[in-house]
């Protein structure tokens, strides 16, 4: 699972297998958002959940959050070569009005 | 679709010289945030603004200046840049503390 300043994950799967990536964060939030960079792009938002729903849905994407061990994880059913990125999970920050704490990452690649 | 545009995209710069890097934004977004992204890592906060003519230190702001001459633009001054400073560079905004993060394309800048 990714958080903090370790070192970026890495995953290497077939397409259409699924995929599930964790996140462990350490203080305490009731929304975890899930992004997505691509290559040479920044990241993007691809699913955001709130402590009241457990379980978000998103076409392919599945996000969960447990409060109670802070942590958090994203599914993707039926992988596509196009899903090859690095994920992050942030939180809001504690210091900071809006900021975003970003976990070090999941590097997934997805082969053809 | 919120639009974040960077410049330049890439810098090589000199040990102790100064650089500026530039954000646009064009969708009257309130808050503004300048990331840096070390290879591996996640992302970590430098400077960000709420409004124009303020900003605020981040995570990591030491050997870093932040202007927001306008509400749309956001500059990183790096007054002397240093090795340790190769990185690249991220530009975000949001409409609210609540709202999306919207990142802008990247500034890979190497400092040699």
């Amino acid at each position: 699972s990714q958080w903090g300043e370790e070192n970026l994950q890495a995953l290497s799967i077939q397409e259409g297998e699924d995929v599930t990536m964790n996140c462990s964060y350490k203080t305490y939030t009731t929304v975890v958002q899930w992004y997505r960079q691509k290559s040479g792009k920044g990241p993007a938002l691809i699913i955001l959940i709130r402590s009241n729903e457990r379980e978000k849905r998103s076409g392919r994407l599945r996000a969960t959050l447990d409060t109670s061990s802070q942590s958090s994880s994203l599914s993707i059913t039926g992988t596509l070569a196009t899903d090859t990125a690095v994920y992050f999970c942030a939180t809001p920050g504690t210091q900071v009005v809006g900021q975003l704490t970003f976990g070090s990452g999941t590097r997934l690649q997805v082969y053809a | 679709e919120a639009a974040v545009t960077q410049s330049p995209r890439s810098k090589v710069a000199v040990t102790g010289g100064k650089v500026t890097l530039s954000c646009h934004q064009t969708n009257n977004h309130d808050y503004m945030y300048w990331y840096r992204q070390d290879t591996g890592h996640g992302l970590r906060l430098i400077h960000y603004s709420y409004v124009a003519d303020s900003t605020e230190k981040g995570d990591i702001p030491d050997g870093y200046k932040a202007s927001r001459p306008s509400q749309e633009n956001f500059s990183l001054i790096l007054e002397l840049a240093s090795l340790s400073q190769t990185a690249v560079y991220f530009c975000a905004s949001r409409l609210g503390i609540q709202d999306t993060q919207y990142f802008g394309p990247g500034t890979r800048l190497l400092v040699l």
